[in-house]
């Protein structure tokens, strides 16, 4: 049974680039997040995504904006790098939220992105 | 809004000694309450999870953490710390209104000396 998995696993990239990280949930579950890991912080909550819509979002800029595809997968896409960005990116997948907010997250690796 | 806050950034224990790791929370309504560990270089994996049934949750890998309503709190412990419970813990709640939506504490990284 296949857990989350993320792709690529690191990344560097320089200010004002765009970049785009992939995730496939967990075997079963339909719900992806986005959560930002900044060294030495907890993960920040970036978005949801269920039944291809963006269901809630954190307090992050436009520049970060996502996707997700019929067969759950889902994408992370961030414009016009600043070097605030540099994190662990992580994905997270779970059951349709209308089965409540108790339902855990199963998480992937991440993604490490630095910018230079 | 709900908030977390876990007390000690970093906790260091012997070998065989009581891991406690503090975690309490703000939120006016019910909270649902999780622990989850990362490993270097890893994702977050689920320690444990309260959601309003026993207020005394037992987790994997002999963590155990108890629900005070009063104290909003929701420390994590185990008895005897081996070196591989050398991680980072996490504290996270989320709300029914809020969907699964968590909001993490800054962390306690814990150190187990031999």
């Amino acid at each position: 049974d296949a857990g989350v998995t993320q792709s690529p696993t690191h990344l560097i990239k320089t200010r004002g680039q765009q970049v785009t990280l992939r995730c496939s949930p967990k075997s079963g579950h339909d719900t992806v997040s986005w959560y930002q890991q900044a060294l030495g912080q907890g993960p920040q909550f970036i978005f949801q995504y269920y039944e291809e819509e963006e269901r809630q979002r954190g307090n992050f800029p436009d520049r970060f904006s996502g996707h997700q595809f019929p067969n759950y997968s889902s994408e992370l896409n961030v414009n016009a790098l600043l070097l605030g960005d540099s994190a662990l990116y992580l994905c997270a997948s779970s059951l349709g939220p209308e089965l409540g907010s108790n339902q855990p997250q199963h998480f992937g690796d991440g993604t490490r992105l630095s910018i230079l | 809004a709900q908030s977390v806050t876990q007390l000690g950034s970093h906790v260091s224990v012997s070998e065989g000694a009581l891991v406690l790791l503090r975690c309490n929370y703000s939120s006016s309504v019910p909270p649902y309450l999780f622990w989850y560990v990362q490993y270097p270089n890893k994702g977050l994996q689920l320690l444990l999870k309260y959601t309003s049934a026993a207020t005394l949750v037992k987790g994997i890998n002999g963590f155990e953490a108890e629900f005070k309503k009063s104290e909003t709190s929701f420390h994590l412990t185990k008895p005897s710390a081996h070196m591989s419970d050398a991680a980072e813990y996490f504290c996270a709640v989320s709300i029914k209104a809020a969907g699964n939506k968590l909001t993490f504490g800054g962390g306690t990284r814990v150190l187990v000396k031999p």
